[in-house]
């Protein structure tokens, strides 16, 4: 199966800044999706990164505070724009196989002060 | 909408010890099932996985079966060691949900020596 990295695997930074993380497959993959990892809790999808046009975002996260990226079948990018510590998580990329088995980026821990 | 209930953490266990975490969903039709496993710092990893009543997932010794008539995916393991200690997650994915994804909140498990 497609192997997936991110960059960064963590940064603390300022409020009010922004961060954009990427996420690379090492082969072609047709599904790819954004989530977020609050401490101690659950994965809560962000959206849907489609290739070649917008992303599809889920209740409660919008475009210009999460803009996505997907140029290609093996690279997308998520921005968390203008920063607060309620920003404070960790960010996962992963991409799903049509058997809809879901295999997981090692994730960005992403400290915002 | 979809839900997943997995037993609340977190779990304490003796090494060799059985291992039950349970998990109940709430969806229509016939979502497939998974189980997840994030070991400390890092990102989940596919366990195990089922697909229609009654399979049987297993992998590294754990086992769960898709019950329909229970609506319950629960996760064994016959002898635990001090590696499986980790957050465990409980999902489900549905085709007619545009494939996207429900979780369970995790249950944190620490096998000691």
């Amino acid at each position: 199966s497609a192997v997936i990295s991110q960059k960064p695997s963590r940064d603390i930074c300022q409020r009010g800044t922004s961060l954009t993380i990427q996420c690379q497959v090492d082969s072609q993959v047709t599904m790819m999706f954004w989530y977020r990892q609050q401490p101690g809790q659950s994965l809560t999808l962000i959206a849907t990164a489609n290739q070649g046009s917008e992303a599809t975002y889920e209740s409660g996260f919008v475009i210009d505070k999460f803009p996505i990226s997907r140029p290609n079948l093996t690279f997308s990018t998520l921005t968390v724009s203008n920063m607060s510590p309620e920003d404070s998580s960790i960010y996962l990329c992963c991409w799903r196989t049509g058997a809809n088995e879901q295999f997981f980026g090692p994730g960005t821990r992403l400290t915002v002060l | 909408g979809n839900s997943v209930t997995q037993m609340e953490g977190p779990v304490t266990l003796s090494e060799e010890a059985f291992l039950t975490i349970n998990c109940t969903y709430t969806a229509t039709g016939y979502p497939s099932l998974f189980w997840y496993v994030q070991y400390p710092g890092e990102g989940l990893q596919l366990l195990l996985k089922a697909t229609k009543a009654d399979d049987k997932g297993s992998n590294k010794g754990f086992e769960a079966t898709y019950r329909k008539e229970t609506t319950s995916f629960h996760l064994e393991k016959g002898s635990v060691q001090v590696s499986d200690s980790a957050v465990y997650f409980c999902a489900l994915t549905q085709a007619t949900n545009a494939g996207k994804s429900t979780f369970g909140d995790g249950t944190t498990l620490t096998v000691k020596p």
